[in-house]
């Protein structure tokens, strides 16, 4: 596609539910970032992946957060068991290497609402 | 590991005066710098990136920062704000596989 495409833009969930978070990344890039934007914070970086495979998982918070990325392609950020400090903006970004000079698109972030 | 410090959480200027938003880096290999900027409700959007070669580099929207390695910074600069201006700025470092953030420079343009 034309740009990184999350979905969905906004989500409320009730605490202790699960809840799935899609990313689909500009076509031919191969490598896919998801971060966490919690109010008046920077981003946190949680995961990223070169192709399907995951080399740095050390940012996921707790082994309730998990991703897989299937294809080359799009990716799920899965958070079970939801709690209320899990609220946040979750952005995802792909770039075409993962070298880290040529910067990442963004796509417009998931925002999670836990009650 | 690489990282950035952003000084001062909120900036104020009046529409048509200078632009400075402060960043350092902390980094242990020759670094990529970058800015973005981030509208409300909206994802990052790249400002502008310093990789090799001329240190002064110049962004979308007239903005401008200068790669200074003896002070470890790249402040982001713009001569003239725009009420257009007002957005959240992040300066970010990479070396390698992974860029990391500062805690972002609200910026506020009064008219």
């Amino acid at each position: 596609g034309a740009g990184v495409s999350q979905s969905p833009s906004n989500k409320v969930t009730e605490k202790g539910k699960d809840v799935e978070l899609r990313c689909d990344p500009i076509s031919g890039h191969t490598a896919l970032y998801w971060y966490r934007q919690s109010l008046g914070q920077g981003l946190e970086f949680l995961i990223y992946f070169q192709g399907n495979s995951a080399p740095d998982k050390s940012g996921l918070p707790s082994d309730r957060f998990s991703a897989e990325r299937t294809g080359g392609s799009v990716s799920t950020l899965t958070i079970q068991r939801t709690q209320q400090e899990d609220s946040a903006v979750y952005l995802c970004a792909s770039s075409p290497t993962d070298s880290g000079r040529l910067g990442y698109t963004f796509g417009s972030g998931t925002r999670l609402t836990v009650v | 590991a690489q990282s950035v410090t952003q000084l001062g959480s909120h900036v104020s200027v009046s529409e048509g005066a200078l632009v400075l938003l402060r960043c350092n880096y902390s980094s242990s290999v020759p670094p990529y710098l970058f800015w973005y900027v981030q509208y409300p409700n909206q994802g990052l959007q790249l400002l502008l990136k310093y990789t090799t070669g001329a240190t002064l580099v110049k962004g979308i929207n007239g903005f401008e920062a200068e790669f200074k390695k003896s002070e470890t910074s790249f402040h982001l600069t713009k001569p003239s704000a725009h009420m257009s201006d007002a957005a959240e700025y992040f300066c970010a470092v990479s070396d390698s596989n992974d860029m990391r953030f500062g805690a972002g420079t609200r910026l506020t343009v009064k008219p």
